[in-house]
């Protein structure tokens, strides 16, 4: 069973720019979450995605970042237009609907942002 | 006050000895907590997870929980190199949501 996966691995971009993120979560499972850790820092949730819906977004930083997740499959989290202070390694992670829904979620291998 | 806190470390330990990791939480409606390690560059993989006070016991990890003191401890027993990473503390709160706090983490060496 392949785990989640993110695209680009690496992003290097200049402040002004704009960067699309892309996480696929792992094949059935309703659960989607975005996390970034900036350096030094912990990691701090972004938002969870049940299937298409936002359930919760409080850790979204500002209006400059936008989630999406079309069809309840993959998600992109766009962030339009990035700021030195946005660089960091972007996390996706998914867990199932049911069963150890609560209990486990499996991380993706992350997209590290650097804005300069 | 951070919602998690954690010892940066790095904690350093010898190969075979029990290693101690502890994780301090700001609130009481905390339901459920999470160890997580971290590889450099890689994911936050999930160790264990416990959500009732006292001990939980998986292999040579156990969890400890205690709810009055608002902390949580994971013991690695027979450390190995290998165990060498950081170790993440995450706490979820309140019931019916998957809103997760982590701590910075603990960077452990395990040394042969």
């Amino acid at each position: 069973e392949a785990g989640v996966t993110q695209f680009p691995s690496h992003s290097v971009i200049e402040k002004g720019q704009t960067v699309t993120l892309r996480c696929d979560p792992i094949s059935g499972h309703d659960n989607l979450y975005w996390y970034r850790r900036v350096m030094g820092k912990e990691i701090k949730f972004l938002l969870h995605f049940v299937k298409e819906s936002k359930q919760d977004e409080s850790g979204m930083p500002n209006n400059r970042f936008l989630a999406e997740r079309t069809g309840g499959t993959y998600s992109t989290l766009k962030v339009q237009p990035a700021e030195l202070e946005d660089s960091g390694v972007y996390f996706c992670a998914s867990s199932p609907s049911s069963g150890r829904a609560w209990s486990e979620q499996f991380f993706g291998p992350g997209t590290r942002l650097t804005v300069l | 006050q951070k919602e998690v806190e954690q010892n940066s470390g790095p904690l350093s330990v010898p190969e075979g000895a029990i290693a101690s990791l502890n994780c301090t939480y700001s609130d009481r409606g905390s339901q459920s907590f999470f160890w997580y390690r971290q590889y450099s560059g890689k994911s936050p993989e999930l160790i264990m997870f416990i959500y009732s006070n006292g001990d939980k016991e998986d292999g040579r990890f156990t969890a400890q929980l205690n709810k009055a003191s608002q902390y949580v401890s994971l013991l690695i027993r027979d450390s190995q190199p290998s165990d060498s990473a950081t170790y993440l503390c995450a706490v979820r709160f309140g019931t019916g949501g998957f809103k997760t706090i982590f701590g910075a983490g603990t960077r452990l060496f395990v040394k042969a």
